[in-house]
């Protein structure tokens, strides 16, 4: 089946750092790469996508970049900000309606 | 437009006990899925549907059953409850690429 990574599993940043995270899969078919952050308690929210046929999509501080060749995208956020503290999750999308979740990233920006 | 709502919020079972959870969409999706979150970890994809009267199974598809009479509703039975299914389980519906997701029922099995 497919294989989804997330690396670090934990990112502790100093307010005003930048963070990335990135994920790897498994599937070369898959054409739709999001990233979701979600806070204790809630339900995940999309942040930021990209698709296949783009390298790179920024939307203010946060960006994507897509490597198809090798097979990850990269989540980064730039001056980052406590309010950005949550887990963050890829779920690379295969076929029409499958999306298989990484396992996140806990992401602290400590003040 | 309510969004994607679940039903009940919280829910604790016997083991062997059977239940439904409740998955409704008001935005006319095509797709909508159900996954199941342990804690400390992701989402792990559960079944899946493409249209009313067209579902499929996703990575964890044991012990759950889903149907899809309509586009605005997918419930989730879980046949014989175990301990093994304690979890929060998300709905979320879909027209192209953004999932949207319902607020999770948080589940027991005892």
């Amino acid at each position: 089946g497919e294989n989804v990574e997330q690396h670090p599993s934990t990112l502790s940043v100093q307010e005003g750092d930048s963070a990335v995270i990135k994920c790897t899969y498994s599937d070369s078919a898959s054409n739709y790469f999001p990233w979701y952050k979600q806070e204790l308690g809630k339900r995940p929210q999309l942040i930021i996508d990209i698709r296949s046929n783009v390298g790179e999509k920024k939307d203010q501080r946060i960006a994507v970049t897509l490597n198809k060749t090798a097979k990850h995208f990269s989540l980064h956020i730039t001056e980052t900000q406590p309010e950005d503290s949550a887990v963050y999750f890829c779920a690379p999308r295969s076929g029409t309606y499958k999306y298989i979740f990484g396992t996140g990233t806990r992401l602290k920006v400590l003040a | 437009n309510a969004g994607v709502t679940q039903t009940p919020k919280f829910q604790v079972l016997k083991t062997g006990q059977s239940m439904t959870l409740q998955c409704a969409q008001d935005m006319n999706h095509e797709y909508m899925s159900w996954y199941r979150q342990d804690p400390g970890m992701g989402l792990r994809l559960i079944h899946y549907s493409v249209g009313a009267g067209i579902t499929d199974q996703g990575e964890v598809p044991n012990g759950y059953n889903v149907s899809r009479s309509t586009t605005e509703d997918f419930p989730l039975r879980l046949l014989s409850a175990a301990p093994s299914q304690t979890s929060v389980y998300f709905c979320a519906s879909s027209r192209q690429d953004e999932q949207f997701f319902g607020p999770g029922t948080r589940l027991t099995v005892l």
